[in-house]
C-alpha cells in the first residue's frame, strides 16, 4: 500500500536555525513525491517536487530510496516560513497523489 | 485570470439539506479532484475525473456525489448533510496531457462546510 508519514506534528525552531521536516514513504516502485506548502490564509500549493532537483524558497528535499525519505530541509529558517506543509506521493497509476498529515512548521523570532 | 475556483467559502447548514459545493477551473485542465481534509490531518481523495463525464470514487468512502458534464466544472453534492460531513472540502486539477505527466496539483483555496 501506498502510505506517507509525517512523524511530527508540529515543528519549532528559532530564526535563523535549520529546519528539517521529515517525511517517509511507503510505495512499491519508483516514487515521485511532492512538497506542498499552505501559507496562513492562502491555498495548498506546490514547493518543490523531486523530479526537479530544484531549491525553492531556499528549501531543498532529496529522495533516499534506501531510507525511503523525502525530507525538507533548509539551512537558516526565517519567520515568512511558517507555514504547514505536507508531503506527498504520486500513486502507481500516476493519476491520484497520496498526502501526509502534514507539519506545522513555526519559526520564531 | 487561470485559477481553479471554489464556492462557498464557508458553508453552515443543518442536518438532512442538500448541497452543491461548486468548484470551477479556466487553466482548460483535464484532471480535476476533490478532496476532504479535517483539521491537522492528512488530505483524503473523494472523487476524481479525467474528463469530460468521467467520474471515479476516490481512497475515502464518501456519501456525495460528483458530475462532470463540462471540462471546467465538477460540483460535489451531499443529498442529505450529516454533522459527520463537516470538514474542509478541497477542489484541486491539473492537464491531463502525456507531455504533463509530471504536474502537480492546483488547488482551489477551499470549502469550509459545517453541518448541524
Amino acid at each position: 500500500a501506498q502510505r506517507v508519514t509525517q512523524p511530527e506534528k508540529l515543528l519549532s525552531v528559532f530564526k535563523g536555525a535549520p529546519v528539517e521536516l521529515k517525511c517517509n514513504y511507503s510505495y512499491s516502485g519508483s516514487p515521485e513525491l511532492f512538497w506542498y506548502v499552505q501559507y496562513s490564509r492562502q491555498r495548498l500549493q506546490l514547493l518543490l517536487r523531486h523530479i526537479s532537483r530544484e531549491s525553492i524558497k531556499g528549501f531543498t528535499a532529496d529522495l533516499n530510496k534506501g531510507e525511503t525519505s523525502f525530507h525538507l530541509k533548509k539551512p537558516f529558517a526565517q519567520e515568512e516560513d511558517s507555514a504547514m506543509y505536507y508531503c506527498a506521493l504520486r500513486s502507481l497509476s500516476g493519476q491520484n497523489f497520496v498526502f501526509g498529515p502534514g507539519t506545522r512548521l513555526s519559526v520564531l523570532p | 485570470e487561470a485559477d481553479i475556483y471554489q464556492t462557498p467559502r464557508y458553508l453552515v447548514i443543518g442536518t438532512g439539506k442538500k448541497i452543491t459545493l461548486e468548484c470551477s477551473q479556466t487553466m482548460g485542465h483535464d484532471k480535476m479532484y476533490w478532496y476532504q481534509q479535517d483539521p491537522g490531518m492528512e488530505l483524503h481523495l473523494i472523487h476524481y475525473s479525467y474528463g469530460v463525464n468521467s467520474t471515479e470514487k476516490g481512497d475515502l468512502s464518501s456519501e456525495s456525489t460528483v458530475s462532470r458534464i463540462r471540462t471546467e466544472h465538477f460540483p460535489l453534492t451531499l443529498e442529505s448533510a450529516r454533522p459527520s460531513h463537516t470538514s474542509q472540502y478541497l477542489c484541486a486539477s491539473r492537464p491531463g496531457r502525456e507531455r504533463d505527466y509530471n504536474s502537480p496539483l492546483h488547488f482551489g483555496n477551499g470549502t469550509r462546510l459545517t453541518v448541524t
